[in-house]
């Protein structure tokens, strides 16, 4: 079946604009996560969600950004009053909560560019 | 708070040539394990898991790796590395409990390059 995936794939905006990316789990998915990996690093995780609600958002870096997923199913990571820091490939993945050896899934990333 | 460090930033075989790519772990409980493996512009693929049971685990494309607790590590490998094993490759730990690893912890990756 279908794969996750992320719109856009690129994002080019100015400093202190507002963005907001989006993302499609595996259909059935339960467990939905963002991560946001920086030039030569490995992702770090950002928020994790169990069904509409966020089950860990201790990654989140500021109260800039902030994540939703009012449905169950697609999740859009927002970005306020964007920072050329915040320049990155951000990742969604999803999961099949209560799966023996869960295993999350990742999709192709938004490549976020703040000039 | 559970870390990857992944030593080897860049490495080098000839196609053909067996490879190991190292991984080392800090977590207080019994780890969950991942190897990743991600392309130019592509997203994360897995390549194989360590949940229990039996510390040689087998993956996709002929990968393996072993998870030795002695030694917090959990190196990949290959034995004959073709010129597509070429990508960026990532280790991961994940912190949870009853089978799960919710929140995944990353290495910096070691970026492998394949000469013909």
């Amino acid at each position: 079946g279908a794969g996750v995936s992320q719109t856009p794939s690129n994002k080019v905006t100015e400093k202190g604009k507002y963005v907001e990316l989006r993302c499609d789990p595996i259909s059935g998915h339960t467990a939905l996560y963002w991560y946001r990996q920086s030039l030569g690093q490995g992702p770090e995780f950002l928020i994790y969600f169990q069904g509409t609600g966020a089950a860990d958002d201790s990654g989140l870096p500021n109260d800039r950004f902030f994540a939703v997923r009012p449905e169950g199913s697609v999740s859009t990571l927002k970005i306020q009053r964007t920072e050329r820091g915040d320049s990155a490939v951000y990742l969604c993945a999803s999961s099949l909560l209560g799966q023996r050896q869960e295993t999350q899934y990742f999709g192709p990333g938004t490549r976020l560019l703040v000039l | 708070a559970q870390s990857v460090t992944q030593p080897d930033i860049h490495i080098t075989v000839s196609e053909g040539a067996s490879l190991e790519l190292r991984c080392n772990y800090s977590y207080g409980a019994t780890p969950y394990l991942f190897w990743y493996v991600q392309s130019p512009g592509q997203g994360l693929q897995l390549l194989l898991k360590y949940f229990s049971g039996d510390t040689l685990v087998q993956g996709i494309k002929g990968f393996e790796a072993e998870f030795k607790r002695s030694q917090s590590s959990f190196n990949l490998r290959k034995p004959s590395v073709h010129w597509s094993d070429a990508a960026e490759y990532f280790c991961a730990v994940g912190a949870g409990s009853s089978g799960s690893a919710r929140q995944l912890t990353f290495g910096s990756g070691t970026q492998l390059t394949v000469l013909p």
